[in-house]
């Protein structure tokens, strides 16, 4: 059974620093891995999609990176503003029928 | 424009009654599902619908019957509702199901009295 873990629950930082995200997952036969951010009380946005083949995914200030091996992905963030402040999903999805595993998520705050 | 939509976006009921939310999709996808996300967050799929063909079932009560038209819409009938039933349900679409971006709906939030 895919279990997929997000490291840290929380995070608050100062407006203009970098971060990462954590995502985690016990199996390795995925098709891809998604990262998500969702609004309070709104539905879920996709951020960046990796295929299992790939290493790496980047748009603008995001890039998401992939190593199945290790069953790991993260999410930097450069140059976080107040805007970035959501919770970030991660799911994966398993060779299993095409199943969607989401962690439960990295609530980040980002103060002016 | 709307790529994923979902009716009602709330739904408050009294426990018991059978409810229906409504799921369409104008992106031309082959691939629909639907997740349940909890008061702590987290969300799990409930089933997912590839042209019209159920290919995901998660171990849901068999009270919850998804219905699938056509493949832009993907209803979810919920019977003899509980208190546990409330949640958010999201509705969600992908191109071909298994290397596609999901989109997602705005979600429906379900409060069961």
């Amino acid at each position: 059974k895919q279990e997929v873990t997000q490291i840290p629950a929380a995070l608050s930082v100062p407006e203009g620093e970098n971060l990462v995200l954590n995502c985690s997952f016990t199996d390795s036969a995925i098709y891809n891995l998604q990262w998500f951010r969702q609004d309070p009380g709104k539905g879920l946005t996709s951020l960046l999609l990796i295929q299992s083949s790939q290493r790496e995914q980047t748009s603008g200030r995001l890039n998401a990176s992939l190593d199945k091996s290790s069953g790991r992905s993260t999410l930097y963030i450069a140059a976080s503003q107040p805007g970035d402040s959501a919770t970030y999903l991660c799911a994966v999805q398993g060779t299993n029928a095409g199943k969607s595993t989401f962690g439960d998520g990295t609530t980040l705050t980002v103060k002016p | 424009d709307t790529a994923v939509s979902q009716t009602p976006k709330y739904l408050v009921t009294q426990m018991g009654n059978d409810k229906s939310i409504k799921c369409e999709q104008n992106l031309g996808h082959d691939t629909m599902y639907w997740y349940k996300q909890d008061s702590k967050k987290f969300l799990k799929i409930m089933f997912s619908y590839n042209n019209k063909e159920l290919i995901i079932n998660e171990t849901v009560p068999n009270r919850f019957s998804p219905k699938s038209p056509d493949k832009a819409h993907l209803n979810l009938h919920i019977n003899s509702l509980e208190l546990g039933d409330s949640a958010v349900y999201f509705c969600a679409s992908s191109l071909q199901g298994r290397t596609d971006t999901q989109y997602f709906g705005p979600g429906t939030r379900l409060t069961v009295l």
